[in-house]
């Protein structure tokens, strides 16, 4: 079955710094992946998308990276920032589909 | 500018009660969705509707109803609540399929606990 996952369940890191989110997905046809972050006690917002025609796509301080041959794909955050802790989940569709498949989370502590 | 409108914000039932939560948006989308998302996990998709008068299943539809009889508003009714149903619900619109993230709005979710 298809299914979207992700590696670390939290990810600490220092204020400056870079934060690396990973997403693993299994349906090899899905063709459209999204990166929502998720504010406590909010719904999710979009931050970045990209397509499977693409490897790399970048954004205001973020760049998703998707490996296909590996099903693999991550959310980078450069200059990390207290304002930046939040969970972060990927999701994904395919042509056809008509609604999103998240992840389960990876939640984003930012240290001062 | 309004977007996504959910009701209640929160709510407690008991075990059997009956509720319905409210959504409706503002931006005139075709799409709307509704999805719950349990302590830790991602949000699973309940039920959606891609125009009034039509609705489809999701992932996890068993135990709840929805309607859609007006572009605006997509209410999902619960029948008979149980403690598995209790979670974070959020209702989404978009103005097409889902190929543009950008295009999505959610709500800021009702917060449902059964008892």
């Amino acid at each position: 079955g298809e299914s979207v996952g992700l590696h670390l369940p939290t990810l600490s890191v220092q204020e400056g710094d870079n934060s690396i989110i990973n997403c693993a997905y299994s349906n090899s046809a899905s063709d459209y992946f999204i990166w929502y972050k998720q504010e406590s006690g909010k719904g999710p917002q979009f931050i970045i998308d990209i397509r499977s025609n693409m490897d790399k796509r970048q954004g205001q301080r973020v760049t998703v990276l998707l490996n296909k041959t590996v099903k693999h794909l991550s959310l980078q955050i450069a200059a990390t920032q207290p304002g930046d802790s939040a969970v972060y989940f990927c999701a994904e569709t395919r042509t056809g589909r008509r609604a999103l498949t998240f992840g389960s989370g990876t939640r984003l502590q930012v240290q001062p | 500018n309004a977007g996504v409108t959910q009701t209640p914000k929160f709510r407690i039932l008991k075990i059997g009660q009956s509720m319905t939560l409210q959504c409706t948006q503002d931006m005139n989308h075709n799409y709307m969705y509704w999805y719950r998302q349990d302590p830790g996990m991602g949000l699973k998709l309940i039920y959606y509707s891609v125009g009034a008068g039509i609705t489809d299943k999701g992932e996890v539809p068993n135990g709840y109803n929805v309607s859609r009889s007006t572009t605006e508003d997509f209410p999902l009714r619960l029948e008979l609540a149980a403690p598995s149903q209790t979670s974070v619900y959020f209702c989404a619109s978009s103005s097409e399929r889902l190929v543009s993230g950008n295009t999505i709005y959610f709500g800021e979710g009702s917060w449902l606990t059964v008892v």
